[in-house]
């Protein structure tokens, strides 16, 4: 199975800033990612498809990169209901695999 | 507007089974594969099979081969997960997802259900 590694596991900001989380696979994946957001008690949503690619309804601030095995995540201004858990997921494998989330927490 | 609601929270006893429900809304339940999806507490999601609702035909992760049954009823728009030999190990929160690709088991997903928490106990 391929593994999905993210970092950092947590991080904390303030709201406006600059937030990047970073996935990498352990095999090359094209750009078969994809990155999710989960709040506590919620199911996760989905943000970005096929690596930079934006999910209809999610606020232009998130913006994906990235091809191979090394991938982004960028919020690039902070809004308060931005803090939650994030997860990347390969689809170029079977099985589909996730990264273990990194938790994005308030300054 | 596109919605999958699932069944609600189940408590069993190591050994038992469970059968979670998936019924979907908004669009041709028949269009796009169905997966599950589970998170033990303070776990990374975890997929553990999909179904092409057009064939039927299912697919599991190693991991639970022997374990899982995945079936659909077209007529009520719906996909169920089944899981046998319950260990206090599965105790976790299922969620099923709508695959964005219509035939393949490399998929992201676009929509989720709220989740089940299955809590395996004795």
């Amino acid at each position: 199975d391929i593994q999905m590694t993210q970092s950092p596991s947590s991080v904390s900001a303030s709201v406006g800033d600059r937030v990047t989380i970073t996935c990498r696979a352990s095999q090359g994946i094209g750009t078969w990612l994809a990155w999710y957001q989960q709040k506590p008690g919620k199911a996760p949503k989905l943000l970005i498809y096929a690596a930079s690619s934006l999910q209809r309804g999610v606020p232009s601030r998130f913006s994906g990169s990235g091809s191979g095995t090394d991938f982004t995540l960028t919020i690039s201004s902070l809004q308060p209901e931005d803090f939650a858990t994030y997860y990347c997921q390969q689809a170029n494998s079977f099985p589909v695999t996730f990264g273990q989330g990194t938790r994005l927490e308030i300054k | 507007q596109v919605q999958v609601v699932q069944s609600g929270a189940e408590v069993k006893k190591p050994g038992a089974s469970v059968k979670v429900s998936c019924k979907a809304f908004g669009y041709t339940f028949t269009s796009y594969a169905m997966h599950w999806v589970r998170q033990a507490p303070g776990q990374r999601l975890e997929w553990m099979g999909w179904i092409n609702t057009g064939n039927g035909n299912t697919q599991s992760s190693q991991k639970f081969q022997g374990r899982v049954t995945i079936a659909r009823d077209t007529s009520a728009s719906t996909a169920y997960m089944e899981l046998s030999s319950l260990r206090s190990e599965d105790t976790a929160v299922y969620f099923c997802a709508r695959g964005m690709a219509a035939a393949d088991p490399e998929s992201h997903f676009d929509y989720w259900g709220q989740g089940t928490l299955v809590t395996v106990s004795s």
